[in-house]
């Protein structure tokens, strides 16, 4: 079954600085790769997908990930942090056939001024 | 648009209690998904119903029950509560269609604590 795992529970970064949370994939078939962000005490959204078209995905808030199939990575990035990107950051893999949504045990994000 | 709402949004109940939740999806949405997400996890997928029918359920026992009303709006209860079931409940609702389940728009979830 299609798993994901994150690397580094924790991350902190100056303001300004690159971001990039890691996230590694296990899947027999071409998966479906996820991110999603959780300010306190809000629900999850959607960062940006992979569904197997471009492998360098952007999405929302100047975030992009880079789909790499030969390292089973897709890990997120953005160029300059800002401190409103302090959050916990979630990679998820679609479950194929399943309808669902596998979730990692998520990275929490810190901006240091 | 109005978004997914959950209600309530914090309750706190006592082992072997019952309790339910409600979820309202977003407007035109279809299908709701419910995850478990435990203190400094990733949410754990539940199950999710699609035209009142239950569509796929997680490792999660009996005592997690569902139901899909025909506005689409959506209950999780839970039996005989247990103190691991501390968490926050998160509703999702999205709209079914070909591999289209990674859209999922999420409520600000139900945090539940069983003392």
């Amino acid at each position: 079954a299609q798993s994901v795992t994150q690397l580094g529970s924790h991350v902190s970064v100056s303001e300004g600085a690159l971001v990039l949370l890691r996230c590694n994939y296990s899947s027999s078939v071409p998966p479906y790769l996820f991110w999603y962000v959780q300010y306190p005490n809000q629900g999850l959204q959607l960062l940006l997908k992979y569904t197997s078209a471009a492998t360098l995905v952007k999405g929302i808030n100047g975030f992009e990930a880079e789909f790499k199939k030969s390292e089973t990575s897709f890990h997120l990035t953005k160029p300059s942090a800002h401190m409103s990107d302090a959050a916990e950051y979630f990679c998820a893999v679609e479950r194929t056939g399943a309808n669902n949504l596998f979730f990692g045990t998520g990275t929490r994000l810190t901006v240091i001024p | 648009e109005t978004g997914v709402t959950q209600s309530p949004t914090h309750l706190i109940k006592t082992r072997g209690q019952q309790v339910t939740l409600r979820c309202s999806s977003q407007s035109g949405h279809n299908t709701v998904s419910w995850y478990q997400q435990a203190l400094g996890q990733g949410p754990q997928f539940i199950f999710q119903y699609y035209r009142e029918e239950e569509n796929g359920r997680g490792n999660f026992p009996p005592r997690f029950s569902g139901l899909q009303f025909p506005n689409y709006s959506s209950e999780l209860n839970v039996n005989a509560l247990e103190l691991d079931d501390s968490a926050l409940y998160l509703c999702a609702s999205s709209l079914s269609g070909t591999r289209n389940t990674g859209e999922l728009f999420f409520g600000e979830g139900s945090r539940l604590t069983v003392l």
